[in-house]
């Protein structure tokens, strides 16, 4: 079966600090894979996706990035933290195939002060 | 941006109700679409999905059914109980795409 890891759990860093966060995917070759970020008591807002290794694709401007340095691995970072970066950081992962079910991992929840 | 909304912010029902969370989508061409439950401090469940050559799916006291004509999919949820308290989100798609559309969510309070 598959399963979807993310790491740390929980993370506060101050503004002006470097973040990485990452995702691992067991049980499964060649996924799509996805971050998204949600506010307080908001819907999801796809971040990046990526197709395949070294592939990403950006949804939305920001002084995040992301990176996909192997198959079922993918990070998000940024060089400099916002106050405006807090929130609720979910991984997802999907097959290859014709239907887009996405399976999320547990997220992170990252506070800026 | 999203295309998927839902008519109602919160639902609250007692222990053993019927509970119906609706959702409109704006996108015609939309042909797959799932719905999640999402508790609170975790990540979105999968709970079911329904392409668009069905107008009805069941699952495990779940019950999706889209209406094509006017655009809108509903999830019905048997004998609701407090463990199905959570955010229910739903999510479209057109096959010809990599990413979801997500509606901004309906929270489900049961009460026991």
């Amino acid at each position: 079966s598959q399963t979807i890891h993310q790491w740390p759990a929980t993370l506060v860093q101050p503004v002006g600090s470097p973040l990485s966060l990452e995702c691992t995917v067991e049980g499964t070759s060649n996924p799509n894979l996805y971050w998204y970020r949600q506010a307080a008591g908001r819907g999801l807002q796809l971040l990046f996706y990526s197709v395949g290794i070294g592939q990403i694709s950006s949804e939305v401007p920001q002084n995040l990035s992301a990176s996909r340095p192997q198959d079922r691995q993918f990070i998000l970072s940024s060089k400099k933290l916002l106050l405006s970066d807090s929130g609720f950081y979910l991984c997802a992962w999907r097959r290859l195939g014709i239907y887009n079910e996405q399976f999320f991992g547990p997220g992170t929840r990252l506070t800026v002060l | 941006g999203e295309s998927v909304g839902l008519h109602l912010p919160t639902l609250s029902v007692q222990e053993g109700d019927n509970s119906i969370i609706n959702c409109a989508y704006s996108n015609s061409a939309s042909d797959y679409f799932i719905w999640y439950k999402q508790e609170s401090g975790k990540g979105p469940q999968f709970i079911i999905d329904i392409r668009s050559n069905m107008d009805k799916r069941q699952g495990q006291r779940v019950t999706v059914l889209l209406n094509k004509t006017v655009k809108h999919l509903s999830l019905q949820i048997a004998a609701t109980q407090p463990g199905d308290s959570a955010v229910y989100f739903c999510a479209e798609n057109m096959l010809s795409y990599s990413t979801l559309t997500f509606g901004k969510g309906t929270m489900l309070l049961v009460s026991p």
